[in-house]
């Protein structure tokens, strides 16, 4: 089981987010996290724990080991308020965390 | 580029069988290690993952739900098929499909589709 926290984050333009995601048993590196717009596709962001997918600015950081996980957004943009989501593709069935939204 | 496309119908009634298809192209289902999963996403809940095929014709499937579901591929039309039998109105959710390569993490998602299931 993937647990997000908090479920909503209300921030400002500029500012540093953390969001968190924990696993009721270790993962390893095998860990996932996605950002999702309304209506929208999820889009990889973060991968193995902490390196960014193709395209994805370096103000999105991940970090964690084992059961505890990070994603950081330093100097959040416009285009940053959306929701993310935590997955681990560490053994079947492949979960997800329940998210957290990102809003203004 | 890696592209991926889920098609089906939008309404459902309860207790009928769901097929939907993804057709995706930037990859072949024939290479080595690809793989294409199905995800939905019910209004207000996390997502949840269904199934997932791989070149070598080996399919995982959740637990609460394989009794239920079906997936195949054809490669000859690049596409993924899944079948979901006895529809409640608690399936009503959005359907992605998504590709993975060996036992990874999804890279592309399709845009979804979504089923309403209702009488």
């Amino acid at each position: 089981v993937m647990t997000q926290s908090p479920a909503t984050l209300s921030v400002s333009p500029g500012e540093r987010v953390t969001l968190s995601c924990r696993a009721s048993q270790s993962v390893y590196n095998n860990l996932a996290w996605y950002q999702q717009k309304f209506g929208q596709a999820p889009r990889l962001l973060i991968y193995g724990i902490s390196t960014r997918a193709t395209g994805i600015p370096a103000r999105f950081g991940g970090s964690g080991s084992g059961t505890e996980f990070t994603l950081t957004i330093s100097g959040l943009q416009s285009e940053d308020f959306a929701a993310y989501y935590c997955q681990q593709y560490n053994s079947w069935p492949l979960t997800f965390g329940a998210g957290t939204k990102v809003e203004i | 580029q890696i592209t991926l496309k889920e098609s089906g119908p939008t309404l459902v009634k309860p207790t009928e069988t769901l097929t939907l298809t993804c057709t995706f192209s930037g990859f072949s289902l024939s290479t080595t290690l690809e793989g294409v999963g199905w995800i939905r996403q019910s209004p207000g809940e996390a997502h949840e993952w269904l199934a997932l095929i791989y070149w070598n014709d080996e399919t995982r499937y959740s637990p609460s739900l394989e009794s239920r579901l079906t997936i195949t591929k054809d490669n000859s039309k690049n596409e993924v098929v899944l079948t979901m039998t006895n529809l409640d109105p608690v399936d009503t959710a959005t359907y992605f499909c998504a590709h993975r390569r060996g036992h990874s993490f999804f890279d592309t998602w399709g845009q979804g589709t979504l089923v309403s299931v209702s009488s």
